[in-house]
């Protein structure tokens, strides 16, 4: 069963505008990933948050973390139409096998020029 | 660094034919694992080994096999293909522990006429 969902599921905005997505899930967690994927290409990692963890930035990107609500958030800043791509939260559940990362059904975001 | 890499990119099979897909990967992680991704359904994990000599059974497992041949390489069979395995399959690796990212192949469009 997937344990994170993605929302919204596509969002189109011009470049230079922040783009915000954002991830609930239903379990406790360890730590929660967003991963990239331009189109026709496999999955690349962008940050990692542990459930410890509220808030995080790398680069033009931040993300957010609210256990209390089981929902993340992944901003990315003067979007360039580079970043258009599907965005995908993944979790690590707290208790369960380290092995396993669940995957949502991700956002497609396209940036217009 | 070739990094995970997957062959073949592309493959049609006709139902009940079987084939394997190939997967290794250059950077001495311990755990390896396959991923099909489908339209609106996100990336559900097939099978994961994780660590050399073992394999364990993912959400979808049904109609798969899996092999961990040595520390480099995992391969999934599907014995005897049918529609409903048309997807895309991807392998993914990463080093052992709970908070460790994982690296993706370039996956393999497979469709099962």
């Amino acid at each position: 069963s997937q344990q994170g969902e993605e929302d919204p599921q596509a969002l189109s905005i011009q470049e230079g505008e922040n783009a915000t997505m954002n991830c609930s899930y239903k379990t406790s967690i360890n730590n929660l990933q967003w991963y990239r994927q331009n189109s026709g290409r496999g999955l690349v990692h962008l940050i990692l948050i542990r459930s410890n963890e509220r808030e995080k930035h790398s680069g033009r990107l931040r993300v957010t973390l609210d256990t209390s609500k089981k929902s993340s958030s992944l901003l990315i800043t003067a979007s360039r139409a580079a970043d258009t791509a599907s965005y995908f939260c993944a979790t690590r559940e707290s208790g369960g096998s380290n092995y396993k990362l669940t995957f949502g059904k991700g956002t497609l975001l396209t940036v217009n020029p | 660094n070739a990094g995970v890499t997957q062959t073949p990119k592309f493959q049609v099979l006709k139902t009940g034919q079987s084939m394997t897909l190939q997967c290794a990967q250059d950077m001495n992680h311990n755990s390896m694992y396959w991923y099909r991704q489908d339209p609106g359904m996100g990336l559900r994990l097939i099978y994961y080994s994780a660590s050399e000599g073992t394999t364990d059974k993912g959400e979808v497992p049904n109609g798969y096999n899996v092999s961990r041949l040595n520390k480099r390489e995992f391969s999934l069979r599907l014995e005897s293909a049918a529609p409903s395995q048309t997807s895309v399959y991807f392998c993914a690796s990463s080093d052992a522990g709970t908070n460790e990212k994982l690296f993706f192949g370039s996956g393999t469009q497979l469709s099962v006429l």
